[in-house]
């Protein structure tokens, strides 16, 4: 039962610019997380916001959680070349027991 | 460093073989996942298991096998049953259940000679 669903699929901004990804999910979860990965390798974990937060931070990583909704978003700031990355939502979701859900991903491309 | 190691980092399979992936990790996790990425897609989750010798099928568990004998280690076998094996294989653990964000290796790129 995939749920995580990123929009958009592909985003290329300049260097220096912002970019902002949403995900949007359909059942109750207890937490929602954000994940990158570079091309031909594992994921990595950058932020994890619960079901009771409504905005996170993590240096240049805003992650907001809307539940009314069953949305959240992630903002990089100043965007860097490096950022240039893959990246997923993954939801746990309350039934469906002790796994994570992931979506399809962003792919970010940073130019510059 | 702490970390998970996947091996090999690219594995080929002949038609009615079998293949093991392996996965082994010093984090001290007691949960551990393998997951299957196709081109474009997001993970799949395959099997996993949140405690030595427990394990539980993920959504696509046909065609596969795991086992769990030492905390450290959750290897995969793809079996001939198996019918489109070709994608990019992720092992991930976890301190414990699905909550806990995941740590995972560099994957396993499997394809079919």
């Amino acid at each position: 039962s995939q749920q995580g669903e990123e929009d958009p699929q592909a985003l290329s901004i300049q260097e220096g610019e912002n970019a902002t990804m949403n995900c949007s999910y359909k059942t109750s979860i207890n937490n929602l997380q954000w994940y990158r990965q570079n091309s031909g390798r594992g994921l990595v974990h950058l932020i994890l916001i619960r079901s009771n937060e409504r905005e996170k931070h993590s240096g240049r990583l805003r992650v907001t959680l809307d539940t009314s909704k069953k949305s959240s978003s992630l903002l990089i700031t100043a965007s860097r070349a490096a950022d240039t990355a893959s990246y997923f939502c993954a939801t746990d979701e309350r039934e469906y027991g002790n796994k994570l859900v992931f979506g399809a991903g962003t792919i970010l491309r940073v130019k510059s | 460093d702490g970390g998970i190691t996947q091996s090999p980092k690219y594995l080929f399979r002949k038609e009615g073989q079998n293949v093991t992936l392996s996965c082994e990790q010093n984090l001290n996790h007691d949960a551990m996942y393998w997951y299957r990425q196709d081109p474009g897609q997001g993970l799949r989750l395959i099997y996993y298991s949140q405690i030595v010798n427990d394990f539980q099928k993920g959504d696509i568990a046909e065609g596969y096998s795991v086992s769990r004998e030492k905390k450290e280690s959750f290897p995969l076998t793809v079996t001939s049953a198996q019918k489109n094996p070709t994608a990019f294989y992720l092992c991930a653990s976890s301190m414990m259940t699905g909550r806990q964000p995941q740590h995972f290796g560099d994957g396993t790129r499997l394809s079919i000679l």
